[in-house]
């Protein structure tokens, strides 16, 4: 089983959609997650921490749920410019450090 | 301005040559990382380091190499034995503490003919 894992898509989605992603992660001793975005050819920049509480930040909501050990990711009023690949990641204390592992990301392509 | 420079951002080199990557940071950070993404994939996890002179093998190690002599710089050597070493190479810092976002460069194209 990988560590983490996302469905790929493509989520192709009219303008002002409301779209949703899940990701999974397998190792419950992590402890810090993220959602990143990336657009094609370029790195990826952070969207947003996610929290047990929830966060929201505009238009974006993330939630992590750690008994089923998912994350979460909404999208409202979905624009032309949040067409990317959106990468959830999450961080596990080894003996060595910090380690980062990332899901396969979930393409999202916003149509008019 | 501080940040994550990773050159060069096109590299082509023939096949069974090593090649190194370079990554350098003036972020202070004391994690480094390298990725390898391969196209309409993932980020795969390399290799990864802590402290100077000490790192971790990630999930895809075979056929790579790195080194971390100095906090700022952590390279990465594309071995021979790399059997399928076209991709795009992405290095990442973060500060020590868990919750702290990673900032990555703009990556290297690795193309082997």
């Amino acid at each position: 089983r990988k560590e983490v894992e996302q469905d790929p898509g493509p989520f192709n989605v009219p303008e002002g959609a409301t779209v949703a992603f899940n990701c999974t992660y397998s190792n419950s001793a992590s402890q810090s997650f993220f959602w990143y975005r990336q657009d094609c050819r370029k790195e990826p920049k952070l969207l947003m921490s996610v929290y047990s509480s929830g966060n929201e930040d505009g238009r974006f909501t993330a939630q992590l749920n750690r008994a089923s050990q998912y994350i979460s990711l909404l999208i409202r009023d979905s624009k032309l410019s949040d067409s990317a690949t959106y990468l959830c990641v999450v961080i596990t204390i080894t003996g060595g450090g910090n380690k980062l592992t990332f899901g396969t990301g979930t393409q999202l392509k916003v149509e008019l | 301005d501080g940040g994550i420079t990773q050159s060069p951002k096109y590299l082509f080199r023939k096949e069974g040559q090593n090649v190194t990557l370079s990554c350098e940071q003036n972020l202070n950070h004391d994690a480094m990382y390298w990725y390898r993404q391969d196209p309409g994939q993932g980020l795969r996890l390399i290799y990864y380091s802590q402290i100077v002179n000490d790192f971790q093998k990630g999930d895809i190690a075979e056929g790579y190499s790195v080194s971390r002599e100095k906090k700022e710089s952590f390279p990465l050597t594309v071995t021979s034995a790399q059997k399928n070493p076209t991709a795009f190479y992405l290095c990442a810092s973060k500060k020590d503490q868990g919750g702290t976002e990673a900032f990555f460069g703009q990556g290297t194209r690795l193309t082997v003919v």
